[in-house]
């Protein structure tokens, strides 16, 4: 088992440019979570998919904000326009059962916008 | 999380001693409660977690707590080791909203 596969690791972009995030999940597993981190907000639930239909969005910031899963085996996250504000760790995490089993979470990728 | 209140923001207690983290929650359909560990620069993994139908689940120095009528529920560390150092999340799920965290630091 690979775990939860984010690339990439670390990701420095100037504002305005447009940054995309991307995501495996486990095999098997029919929910996928995105994530936000920071210092001042905690985890922060971005957007979840149940066999790739998105359930829930009211985390998504901005309408520069967008995530899609075309298949049970890849999302991405897609930030257009990228804001300094915008600057965090964001987590892609699955479960084999959204909201009933544990959340598995990837290592992340740490955004700078400069 | 908006429905996910976790206390203390802070913890250091001496090696060897018992920490102890809580969390209170406001949705009444809440059925399942994870607890995360993340060490500094990784991603959160889970420890341990419960149920609704249980009170009370252990597992070696770590264990977590259930009142469901109280609506909280609580991880509890004992025989605290500078390993446990890190930060603690607790989660109400369906809603999947997670606490604010807990900074624990064991002090050798």
């Amino acid at each position: 088992d690979a775990g939860v596969i984010q690339s990439p690791r670390h990701e420095v972009t100037e504002m305005g440019q447009e940054v995309t995030l991307r995501c495996k999940p486990i095999s098997g597993h029919n929910s996928l979570f995105w994530y936000r981190q920071t210092m001042m907000r905690g985890l922060e639930l971005l957007i979840y998919f149940n066999n790739n239909v998105p359930i829930d969005d009211s985390g998504m910031p901005e309408d520069r904000f967008s995530a899609k899963m075309p298949n049970a085996s890849f999302s991405t996250l897609k930030i257009q326009p990228s804001e300094p504000r915008d600057s965090a760790v964001y987590f892609c995490a699955s479960s084999l059962v959204g909201g009933q089993s544990p959340l598995h979470f990837g290592n992340g990728t740490r955004l700078t916008v400069t | 999380g908006e429905n996910v209140e976790q206390h203390p923001s802070t913890l250091s207690v001496q090696e060897g001693d018992s920490a102890v983290i809580k969390c209170t929650y406001s949705d009444s359909a809440s059925n399942y409660f994870p607890w995360y560990k993340q060490e500094l620069g990784k991603r959160p993994q889970l420890i341990i977690d419960i149920r609704s139908n249980v009170g009370e689940k252990k597992d070696q120095r770590i264990a977590v707590t259930l009142n469901k009528t109280a609506k909280h529920f609580s991880l509890h560390i004992t025989e605290t080791q500078p390993e446990d150092s890190a930060v603690y999340f607790c989660a109400a799920l369906p809603k999947l909203s997670f606490g604010a965290g807990t900074t624990v630091t064991v002090r050798a």
